[in-house]
């Protein structure tokens, strides 16, 4: 079993529509990462949380420590959203820095 | 621009070659991590340092690769004798001790 895993895989949706995507994982955590990646390979860190929500323009980042789940909501979604959505989470203990990723989602937002 | 960059962004090679990527970081970071990405995977972790000391590597990293960083500001990744399953994105990040990681565009290896 993964440490990190995400669903779903695959998301397609219509513009406009509102979007989840989860992450649970099985460590003790310092941080949990979201991270963008568009075709071509460049990632952008769009949140890094340890506890709470964070909101972004369009882009909500919930994390429940004790349920070990955190979510990545996209309110009125747009084609431009179109990337795959990786969860990555730095472990409390051992190497402080090393971040453990997600297998990603990937988002196709259609007109 | 200021963010992270990495060179070249694409590398063709044959079986057996060696080569060697670089990662500038972010001036004022002192962390740099070396990461890989295999198609439909999410990235994983083979080294990183603070300042010129190599603090961690990935048991993934065999003894054919190698990362320096000599002066705790542009990094370098060498892969000798490279191998079909070397075939990855590179993906080098940099952070300010362990805070937010800020990645550069990826070296794209293909190994023939």
């Amino acid at each position: 079993k993964n440490e990190v895993e995400q669903s779903p895989q695959n998301l397609t949706a219509q513009e406009g529509e509102f979007i989840t995507i989860n992450c649970s994982y099985s460590v003790g955590i310092s941080a949990l990462h979201w991270l963008q990646q568009h075709p071509g390979g460049g990632i952008v860190s769009l949140f890094m949380l340890s506890s709470g929500k964070k909101k972004h323009g369009r882009l909500i980042a919930t994390i429940n420590i004790q349920e070990k789940h955190s979510s990545l909501h996209i309110t009125a979604s747009h084609p431009r959203d179109s990337a795959v959505y990786i969860c990555a989470v730095r472990a409390a203990t051992g190497t402080a820095s090393k971040l453990t990723f997600g297998t990603g989602t990937r988002l196709q937002v259609t007109l | 621009d200021t963010g992270v960059s990495q060179d070249p962004r694409h590398k063709i090679t044959k079986r057996g070659q060696n080569v060697t990527f670089r990662c500038d970081p972010i001036s004022e970071h002192n962390r740099l991590y070396w990461y890989r990405q295999t198609l439909g995977q999410g990235p994983e972790f083979l080294t990183y340092f603070q300042n010129e000391a190599q603090l961690e590597k990935s048991r993934l990293l065999s003894d054919r690769f190698s990362a320096e960083r000599p002066k705790g500001s542009f990094s370098t990744l060498e892969i000798q004798r490279t191998e079909q399953g070397d075939s990855a994105m590179y993906l080098c990040a940099s952070s300010i001790l362990a805070d937010e990681q800020f990645f550069g565009p990826g070296t794209r290896l293909t190994v023939l």
